[in-house]
């Protein structure tokens, strides 16, 4: 069964302390893999579609990798801003497969 | 550029009852997807249309179906509400054929059973 997991859970940062949010994936094959950031009570807001392993993606303080099991969202001198639950998902090969499969998300708190 | 559009924002049904939410796609967009997202869980996939077609479907009963309009834009019916259906509904846009292409999400239904 095709199936996503985030860790960790939740995470609390002082503001310039970077680390890194896990992604792993069990699929038959990967389409494509996109990382999203969801503020509280809003619609997620894309951020980085990935397509094939050793691809890599850059947008301010963030950095999305990609190998054949897992992702990587690596974050930089985090600021306060950058608060919210990053979500990872997959669209998986096969035929007719238009189903995009989600994480639970990490939650993540930068603190001033 | 509008981006997703959802309507309402907030619903309160009653259990038993049927609802319908609505959503227009992201200018240039052709294809609707819908998601259920629980508290403090991920979005799950409802079903998905393209071309006024349902080209996918979640693991979902058949309480819950939609429609495509030739414009672009969809609806959710959920019939014979039940608790669980509580959740905030989601919306996503996208662009082609291959179903490929990165998903813009609107701001949801938060839909309340009771």
């Amino acid at each position: 069964e095709d199936q996503v997991t985030q860790s960790p859970e939740a995470l609390r940062l002082q503001e310039g302390e970077s680390s890194s949010l896990n992604c792993s994936y069990t699929v038959s094959g990967l389409r494509g893999l996109f990382w999203y950031r969801q503020d509280p009570g809003k619609g997620p807001e894309f951020l980085f579609t990935l397509y094939s392993a050793g691809e890599e993606k850059e947008k301010e303080r963030l950095k999305a990798t990609l190998t054949k099991k897992e992702s990587f969202l690596h974050i930089t001198a985090p600021k306060p801003e950058d608060s919210a639950t990053y979500l990872c998902a997959v669209l998986p090969w096969g035929s007719g497969t238009y189903k995009y499969i989600f994480g639970t998300g990490t939650r993540l708190k930068v603190l001033a | 550029d509008a981006g997703v559009t959802q309507s309402p924002t907030h619903l309160i049904k009653t259990r038993g009852q049927q609802v319908t939410l609505r959503c227009s796609p992201k200018s240039g967009h052709d294809t609707v997807s819908w998601y259920q997202q629980a508290l403090g869980q991920g979005p799950q996939f409802i079903f998905q249309y393209y071309e006024e077609e349902e080209r996918q479907r979640g693991n979902f009963p058949d309480r819950f179906s939609g429609h495509q309009f030739p414009n672009y834009s969809s609806e959710l019916n959920v019939n014979a509400l039940l608790l669980g259906d509580s959740a905030l509904y989601l919306c996503a846009s996208s662009l082609g054929a291959s179903g490929l292409y990165e998903q813009y999400f609107g701001p949801g239904t938060r839909l309340t059973v009771t």
